[in-house]
């Protein structure tokens, strides 16, 4: 395993709720991304929090928001949840954020929303 | 934008048997990485390429990245049922850093 963990692990929402997933990164990472993996899809990257700083951002819209704490453990809210949000949310966990840094994934969020 | 293109989508094999997905970017890569994502389960990487025509072997699994830094594939040598998974390759996302556009995806089943 590779010691990032999220949580929850599943969650229920209806539509135009607000939703808050976590993730804390493996030791010693400081940087975490985030991605948004729809059934029979790849991962879209949605944002990246680099020392507490977003470091990057996909082509999501803005009511995705995060925060990565002191600890570089990091949030993902969702706000005005829609039908098309339910998917796989991941975290992943790298020790820098340069481009040839492996990154860690977590076991994700399935995140449904009704 | 950016756009990583894989094929098959999928590919159904008997155990034994070779398989190969190719991977084609868009744009040209600093890197190339590939993951693999076991059914209900997450991505775990599997290796990064970073070198021009750069080829690199993991025991029954050989990768290459292209000479352009554009395309990539992964080849499996006598597959096993422990292989099933969904690869995707992965490239930086314009901007660069080790933020990720991931391929579409190949699926593999393997028969006994």
């Amino acid at each position: 395993e590779t010691g990032v963990t999220q949580s929850p692990t599943h969650l229920i929402k209806t539509r135009g709720q607000q939703v808050t997933l976590r993730c804390s990164s493996q030791s010693g990472h400081n940087t975490v991304s985030w991605y948004q993996q729809a059934l029979g899809q790849g991962p879209q990257f949605i944002f990246q929090y680099y020392r507490e700083e977003e470091n990057g951002r996909g082509n999501f819209p803005p009511r995705f928001s995060g925060l990565q704490f002191p600890n570089y453990s990091s949030e993902l809210n969702v706000n005005a949840l829609e039908l098309d949000d339910s998917a796989l949310y991941l975290c992943a966990s790298s020790l820098k954020a340069g481009a040839y840094n492996e990154q860690f994934f977590g076991p994700g969020t399935r995140l449904t929303v009704l | 934008g950016q756009q990583v293109m894989q094929i098959p989508q999928y590919q159904h094999v008997q155990e034994g048997e070779d398989f190969t997905t190719y991977c084609n970017s868009s744009t040209t890569l600093s890197n190339i990485q590939w993951y693999k994502q076991r059914p209900g389960g997450h991505p775990v990487f599997l290796i990064q390429l970073v070198k021009s025509g750069e080829v690199k072997k993991q025991k029954r699994l050989t990768f290459q990245f292209g000479e352009a830094k554009k395309n990539s594939s992964l080849h499996i040598t006598a597959t096993q049922t422990t292989d099933v998974g969904t690869y995707f390759c992965a490239g930086p996302v314009d901007g660069g850093g080790n933020k990720l556009t991931f391929g579409t995806g190949t699926q593999l089943k393997v028969e006994l």
